[in-house]
């Protein structure tokens, strides 16, 4: 079945420094969404990538989904104490269900 | 609008006893779900639906038993509990399921002892 790797599972920066998390599917997807989860909360949907080559900004957060939809990367520039949380990709590939990566965790020291 | 609606937000069980979460929504989703998280294992699906009446099993549906009588409920029960099963459960939905946003509710903290 279709998996989805991410990477890294934990991440420390300090605060001002960038980070990426990095989502690899085993196979082809047809979309692609980013989920933020804050400790002790819950999921909330951050965007969704459905084009091969997409980029989408949202303040200091850039996503992109590569070329051949296997693939994709939330990139966030001089991060924040409120970036802090855990944040998933959802896969959709021949089934409409999404597989959730296994997430990366984001430690922000001040 | 609510959203999703988890009931309760904690719970404690004994090994062997059985009990009900609870997960309604508002906003008329046909496609509802039930997702287990545990430490470095990200969101494993159990159980899901995609219309009243209509359920099937996810990656994990050993030892969970979902209904879905109404579009705005669906319950996950668990028949006789165990402490591997010790987890936060997150219910989520969405319109049909394939290529719009989840919904999740705020869980239910289950501890089996």
């Amino acid at each position: 079945g279709q998996q989805v790797m991410q990477i890294p599972q934990y991440q420390h920066v300090q605060e001002g420094e960038d980070f990426t998390t990095y989502c690899n599917s085993s196979t082809t997807l047809s979309n692609i969404q980013w989920y933020k989860q804050r400790p002790g909360g819950h999921p909330v949907f951050l965007i969704q990538l459905v084009k091969s080559g997409e980029v989408k900004k949202q303040k200091r957060l850039t996503f992109q989904f590569g070329e051949a939809k296997k693939n994709s990367s939330l990139h966030i520039t001089a991060t924040q104490t409120t970036d802090v949380g855990t944040y998933f990709c959802a896969g959709s590939g021949g089934s409409y269900i999404p597989t959730f990566g296994r997430g990366t965790s984001l430690i922000v020291h001040p | 609008n609510a959203g999703v609606t988890q009931t309760p937000k904690f719970q404690v069980l004994k090994t062997g006893q059985s009990m009900t979460l609870q997960c309604a929504q508002d906003m008329n989703h046909e496609y509802m779900s039930w997702y287990r998280q545990d430490p470095g294992m990200g969101l494993r699906l159990i159980h899901y639906s995609v219309g009243a009446g209509i359920t099937d099993q996810g990656e994990v549906p050993n030892g969970y038993n979902v209904s879905r009588s109404t579009t705005e409920d669906f319950p996950l029960r668990l028949l006789s509990a165990a402490p591997s099963q010790t987890s936060v459960y997150f219910c989520a939905s969405s319109y049909t399921g394939g290529g719009e946003s989840y919904t999740f509710g705020s869980g239910t903290r289950l501890t089996v002892v």
